[in-house]
């Protein structure tokens, strides 16, 4: 039983598309996350959800689109993809957040996004 | 802001050597520090944490860690490496409540 699952694995797709990827967690966490991860392996924070609330949004362009139907899904959708949207996206999740934030993170696969 | 530096791209070591992944710190206040490994393919794995307590910290696959305060560091270390510790190592720092800011990622090499 996969504890973090994301589909699609790996996703190609035109500039201009729009696409979604979807996660969910059957660990009963709270707390749920997208992380970028570009070609040079850099890790950047995206979204954060706590209980289905959005808690943090960093400095990402407003074609991402996080949606949170329930505190053990976390889907992410990208209008208008552009080449440099390119990465691997990591859905992950963690038991609280806040105050109760332990920073242990359980992630899942990543889903290879290539835009063309 | 807290973030966490990996001065090293790459470590190569023998197997059966002990091994070093390097990994500095700058935070306002009590540092709360992480090491994550990734394999290939793979998301990251939770390695070990440090909040407070003994400055050496154990964790998973036999690695260890240590809170160095004066020198600002938190260096991965493993006393014997395996040819299956090769894989890409981020060291985090916990930012503000809800957020780890990770470095760059040192990746691990050993060579039989």
């Amino acid at each position: 039983d996969t504890a973090v699952s994301q589909t699609p694995k790996y996703l190609v797709t035109q500039m201009g598309n729009d696409k979604s990827i979807k996660c969910e967690q059957n660990l009963g966490h709270d707390t749920m996350y997208w992380y970028k991860q570009d070609s040079k392996k850099f890790l950047k924070i995206m979204f954060s959800y706590n209980n289905k609330e959005l808690i943090i949004n960093e400095t990402v362009p407003n074609r991402f689109s996080p949606k949170s139907p329930d505190k053990a899904h976390l889907n992410l959708h990208i209008n208008s993809l552009e080449l440099g949207d390119s990465a691997v996206y990591f859905c992950a999740s963690s038991l609280a957040a806040g105050t109760s934030f332990t920073g242990e993170l359980f992630f899942g696969e990543g889903s290879r996004l290539t835009v063309l | 802001a807290q973030s966490v530096a990996q001065p090293e791209d790459q470590v190569n070591v023998a197997e059966g050597n002990p091994l070093t992944v390097k990994c500095t710190y700058s935070v306002s206040g009590n540092p709360y520090l992480f090491w994550y490994v990734q394999y290939p393919n793979r998301g990251l794995q939770f390695l070990l944490k440090y909040i407070t307590g003994d400055n050496l910290v154990k964790g998973s696959y036999g690695f260890e860690a240590e809170f160095n305060k004066s020198q600002t560091s938190f260096h991965l270390k493993k006393p014997s490496a395996l040819v299956s510790d090769s894989a890409l190592y981020f060291c985090a720092v916990r930012d503000g409540t809800d957020k780890l800011i990770f470095g760059t990622g040192t990746r691990l090499q050993v060579f039989p």
